[in-house]
């Protein structure tokens, strides 16, 4: 299997620090990607982890376990610009992105 | 640079009829990746091209079809046109390798289908 599980909506208070699971099937994983799109707009990628641990971009991270089958990421210091649908990939060896259904994050004052 | 375009933006056509939308990646990127996207889903990956070949296909009848051009443009063509392929289409670029790291993608194609 190639499906990849993440929450659908996630709430979260400005300021705040949120964090959006992904776990995945492992067959032929090379690596888990993540993606923002805000409404009406195309994605934009965030970040990539092809090994285990974590990458740090300014506020946003991204976690990677490999033997958990198990992603995350996770946006500090939540800005009300930051509500948008945030989408995990995971690349496989025929050079093919599959995609999760998305998570809305929404962001209250 | 100049980003990935996309043309049209919006399409109106009816069912049975076939349709075409164009895709020029960033200049350089010679791998080029279509997506369909309806309301509240992911992105349901329908074909990727690389050097004029098409690497990699996804789950989508063969109503669905594409090519790409010496100059990396890429097409896509849907014929007998039905309800369901009502959605924004996608299309990414990136560099040839790895072309899942990073996709660039256009603004889309938002097509209806009556």
């Amino acid at each position: 299997g190639q499906s990849l599980e993440q929450p659908s909506e996630v709430t979260a208070v400005e300021g705040a620090i949120v964090q959006i699971n992904c776990t995945y099937q492992t067959s032929g994983f090379y690596g888990l990607s993540w993606y923002q799109q805000h409404d009406g707009g195309a994605p934009t990628f965030l970040s990539y982890n092809g090994l285990d641990g974590l990458e740090e971009t300014g506020r946003f991270s991204s976690f990677l376990s490999r033997s958990d089958s198990y992603g995350y990421l996770l946006l500090q210091e939540l800005q009300m610009k930051d509500s948008a649908s945030y989408f995990c990939a995971r690349a496989d060896s025929n050079y093919q992105l599959i995609w999760g259904a998305g998570t809305k994050l929404i962001i209250k004052p | 640079k100049a980003g990935v375009t996309q043309t049209p933006r919006y399409l109106i056509k009816t069912r049975g009829q076939q349709v075409t939308l164009s895709c020029s990646p960033i200049s350089g990127h010679r791998s080029v990746s279509w997506y369909q996207q309806t309301p509240g889903q992911g992105l349901q990956f329908l074909f990727e091209y690389f050097s004029e070949t098409q690497r990699n296909k996804g789950n989508f009848p063969g109503r669905f079809s594409g090519r790409q051009f010496s100059n990396s443009r890429s097409e896509m063509n849907v014929s007998t046109l039905e309800l369901g392929d009502s959605a924004l289409y996608l299309c990414a670029s990136s560099l040839p390798n790895p072309s899942y790291n990073e996709q660039f993608f256009g603004p889309g194609t938002r097509l209806t289908v009556l």
